[in-house]
């Protein structure tokens, strides 16, 4: 089973809407990050938060994060075609945390 | 600027034959992953190494071999190549508490 599992699997949104990915996890974490994976390319990070934060912006991405019920969501604001992507979450697992999982990802369309 | 690159983009084999996928980082990253990426199944960790002359077990490693010569690059073998391992594979860095984590572009296996 996956320790890490965003939901929905994927949405559509029209540009300049904002939208929400979640992600739930199943273990205990240090930190949790999301990446974006557009077609063709390899996953870019876009932001880490860690067990002690709520909330971490960059720019119009608005990560938060509740450890009491293992969830997380990443909002996108004022959206763009080119925000169209996989995005996934991940955690690092194992007792140094050097072990990095995925969850199987949303794919977000952003239509103009 | 962090770089992570992967050789061959590309690579037709055939079922029995060696395959070796190499990686290459000048990031000076301790920590290096394969994954694999097939629809429905999001990213899925292969090997992974915290420093040059360490290889560990992900989630999938039968059928693969790692190899961490040096701090730089991480080589991913499959001795005996099976179409079930037609995939895209993707190499990644990170630094020791994964703070900080770059994707190769990807490599593209299609075993025949």
């Amino acid at each position: 089973s996956q320790l890490a599992e965003e939901n929905p699997w994927a949405l559509s949104v029209h540009e300049g809407e904002s939208v929400t990915v979640n992600c739930s996890y199943k273990t205990s974490i240090t930190a949790l990050q999301w990446y974006r994976q557009k077609s063709g390319e390899g996953p870019a990070q876009l932001i880490l938060i860690r067990s002690n934060e709520r909330e971490k912006r960059n720019g119009r991405l608005r990560a938060t994060l509740d450890t009491s019920s293992q969830s997380s969501s990443l909002s996108i604001t004022a959206t763009r075609c080119e925000d169209t992507a996989v995005y996934f979450c991940a955690t690092p697992y194992g007792g140094s945390g050097n072990k990095l999982i995925f969850g199987t990802g949303t794919l977000l369309s952003v239509k103009p | 600027e962090a770089a992570v690159t992967q050789s061959p983009r590309n690579k037709v084999a055939v079922t029995g034959g060696k395959v070796t996928l190499s990686c290459n980082q000048t990031n000076n990253h301790n920590n290096m992953y394969w994954y694999r990426q097939d629809t429905g199944h999001g990213l899925r960790l292969i090997h992974y190494s915290y420093g040059a002359g360490s290889t560990e077990k992900g989630d999938i490693p039968d059928g693969y071999k790692a190899s961490r010569p040096s701090q730089e690059n991480f080589s991913l073998i499959l001795e005996l190549a099976t179409p079930s391992q037609t995939s895209v594979y993707f190499c990644a860095s990170g630094d020791v508490a994964n703070t900080e984590v770059f994707f190769g572009k990807g490599t593209r296996l299609t075993v025949v």
